[in-house]
């Protein structure tokens, strides 16, 4: 399977503060790369697909890119409601594989 | 509006087997993707199986062998049956249809495995 790896693992941040978070591929996966955003008692939400493509409905603080193995998601500007663990996702292989999420925090 | 709800989840002893069932409205099973992720207490999210539209079948690791997924057509019903399970499975299972931009998931059910 390909492993997904994060980092870091978790975070601490102000509102306004610029955050990026990346997630490294054990093998090449073309741009098959997605972000969620979770929060608690919530289903996963969508917010970035085939690396860069912002999801619906999703800010255009959220921007994600990267191609091969290594990828990004920035958050520009964190609001009070960015604060939830995000996965990176691959769908290049029939065998999906997510990270192992990165918890950004209230400073 | 698509709408995806689980049912079938509980207590169970390791071992044991439980089917979990997703009821779709809004699309259909059979002409789309649909897959099964969980989350165990305190952990991060994990792909478990998935179903293609052409009927081809993919699992992870962790429960191949032991896990089988499924559709009824008539029933838009979409399932996985979970056999020989153990304390590790215990987790929220979601069921999840994705295209693209499309993404949706069932608000999941919870599988408890103890003894």
């Amino acid at each position: 399977d390909i492993q997904m790896t994060q980092s870091p693992s978790s975070l601490s941040a102000s509102v306004g503060d610029t955050v990026i978070i990346t997630c490294r591929a054990s093998e090449r996966i073309s741009n098959f790369l997605n972000w969620y955003q979770h929060k608690p008692g919530r289903v996963p939400k969508l917010l970035i697909y085939t690396a860069s493509n912002l999801g619906s409905g999703v800010p255009s603080r959220f921007s994600g890119s990267g191609y091969g193995t290594d990828f990004t998601l920035t958050i520009s500007r964190l609001q009070p409601e960015d604060f939830a663990t995000y996965f990176c996702h691959q769908s290049f292989d029939t065998v999906e594989t997510f990270g192992q999420g990165t918890r950004v925090e209230i400073e | 509006e698509v709408q995806l709800v689980e049912s079938g989840g509980g207590l169970v002893q390791p071992g044991g087997s439980l089917r979990l069932s997703c009821a779709v409205s809004g699309l259909t099973v059979s002409g789309n993707y649909m897959s099964w992720v969980r989350q165990a207490p305190g952990k991060g999210l994990e792909w478990v199986s998935a179903l293609y539209s052409d009927g081809s079948k993919y699992y992870s690791d962790f429960v191949q062998g032991r896990f089988s997924v499924s559709r009824d057509s008539a029933k838009n019903l979409f399932s996985l049956q979970m056999n020989n399970l153990r304390a590790e499975d215990t987790a929220v299972y979601h069921c999840r249809s994705r295209k693209g931009d499309f993404d949706s998931w069932g608000r999941g059910v919870l599988v408890t495995v103890s003894s």
